[in-house]
């Protein structure tokens, strides 16, 4: 299994603020992607985060609104800038192992926008 | 279009009775389903994989079918215990070109004393 610390856990933000939010895995992985967890709702993936190139983002997320790093392999950084309280949500990170061919996913950022 | 639709959207249960979740799926290229259990503000666990050529997979108190013909999966719960209290994700992969999952929409499950 893979480790992953993500965070903070939670944290609630003034309107117009950024919120950057860290996953850190405990060993080298290619694929790491950020998904966004509405209230009542299912997982949406945001983008796939490239290590040395910008991140692949679905369609409608954008890179202005949701930027990612990603400076290594066992590292990401999201960010959910000028936030509206549409931005309130759950985040997770997500790494896939081809090893067992599973995705395995952090604890997530319970994140509210007041 | 790709879809995983689950049944019921919640469910509450009495301890230490049965119960069985649904999964039907529209995917295409298919190359996995999962089921995952998301325990309240945390990330989602992996329960059961199947494969296309594989009709059950058992992990404890949970068992999983899979009808590739149909589209349908089915996740078991035996024998429930308050700690199963959860959402229960259905998750199919994709390959096409590179991997993808299409989550369904979860049932949440409320199991009580």
């Amino acid at each position: 299994s893979a480790v992953i610390s993500q965070k903070p856990s939670r944290d609630i933000c003034q309107r117009g603020t950024s919120l950057t939010i860290q996953c850190q895995v405990d060993s080298q992985v290619t694929m790491m992607f950020w998904y966004r967890q509405q209230p009542g709702q299912s997982l949406t993936l945001i983008a796939t985060a490239n290590q040395g190139s910008e991140a692949t983002y679905e369609s409608g997320f954008v890179i202005d609104k949701f930027p990612i790093s990603r400076p290594n392999l066992t590292f990401s950084t999201l960010t959910v800038s000028n936030m509206s309280p549409e931005d309130s949500s759950i985040y997770l990170c997500s790494v896939w192992r081809h090893v067992s061919a599973e995705a395995f996913f952090g604890q997530g950022t319970r994140l509210t926008v007041v | 279009k790709n879809q995983v639709e689950q049944s019921p959207q919640s469910l509450i249960i009495l301890e230490g009775k049965n119960c069985t979740l649904q999964c039907n799926y529209t995917v295409s290229p298919f190359s996995n389903l999962r089921w995952y259990k998301q325990d309240t503000g945390r990330g989602p666990v992996s329960l059961t994989i199947m494969t296309f050529s594989e009709n059950t997979k058992s992990n404890g108190r949970y068992t999983a079918t899979l009808d590739a013909d149909t589209k349908q999966s089915s996740l078991h719960i035996t024998a429930s215990q308050l700690s199963d209290s959860a959402s229960y994700i259905c998750v199919v992969t994709i390959t096409s070109g590179t991997y993808k999952y299409i989550f369904g929409t979860g049932t949440r499950l409320k199991v009580l004393a």
